[in-house]
């Protein structure tokens, strides 16, 4: 049974700070990575596809990396701002299509 | 608006009543996916659909779940004798591929089941 572990469950920061997440994940049989944002009342939104070790993406404030060997992936928002708050997700691709997600960290950005 | 859409948001039922939730995936889309996700967890794969063929189904998916995609677009998920443990966030998403390429999935904004 694959396990996708993320950490911290919740997270409470102030407006302006810098935070990160971490996903956890089997590290063989790796095909790929995703990490979604979702916010009370809307549909998750894709924020990365990860799938090569060693890949950084970046999308405004946010950003992530991947370790396929370690199995983990750090994401990393700069600068939070209130509009951040959300659950992020992470998901492992299974080879094909099937989603395996972690438990989501939750995310409160205090202005 | 051209994305997943879901309906009902939101339902009520009483425990042994038959629900019945609706997912409209983006048009040109071939492959259909149902998760849910309950309190505290992450989603969980139930079911995927290529085209009107449904490929896979999970363990957590007894019989008395049903999803349908009878013309290769929209998709039905039935719930029969509802329980309290299906109360949960029911979450439709949608692709584009053939094989086994991954292609990014799209999801709709869920339907939210409560039963009383």
């Amino acid at each position: 049974i694959l396990n996708v572990e993320q950490s911290p469950q919740s997270l409470h920061v102030q407006e302006g700070d810098s935070t990160n997440f971490t996903c956890s994940f089997p590290s063989s049989n790796f095909y790929a990575l995703h990490w979604y944002r979702w916010e009370t009342a809307k549909s998750p939104e894709a924020l990365f596809v990860m799938t090569l070790n060693g890949d950084e993406k970046k999308k405004g404030r946010i950003s992530a990396t991947l370790n396929t060997k370690e199995g983990y992936s750090y994401l990393y928002i700069k600068g939070s701002q209130p509009e951040d708050s959300a659950t992020y997700l992470c998901a492992f691709i299974e080879y094909g299509n099937k989603l395996v997600f972690g438990a989501g960290t939750i995310l409160r950005v205090k202005s | 608006d051209t994305g997943v859409s879901q309906n009902p948001r939101h339902k009520i039922t009483k425990r042994g009543q038959n629900v019945t939730f609706r997912c409209d995936p983006i048009s040109e889309h071939n492959r259909l996916y149902w998760y849910r996700q309950t309190l505290g967890q992450g989603p969980e794969f139930l079911t995927y659909f290529q085209n009107e063929a449904q490929l896979e189904k999970s363990r957590l998916l007894s019989d008395r779940f049903s999803a349908e995609r009878p013309k290769g677009s929209f998709s039905t998920l039935e719930i029969q004798r509802t329980e309290q443990g299906d109360s949960a966030m029911y979450l439709c998403a949608s692709s584009l591929g053939t094989g086994f390429s991954y292609n990014e999935q799209f999801f709709g904004p869920g339907t939210r089941l409560t039963v009383l």
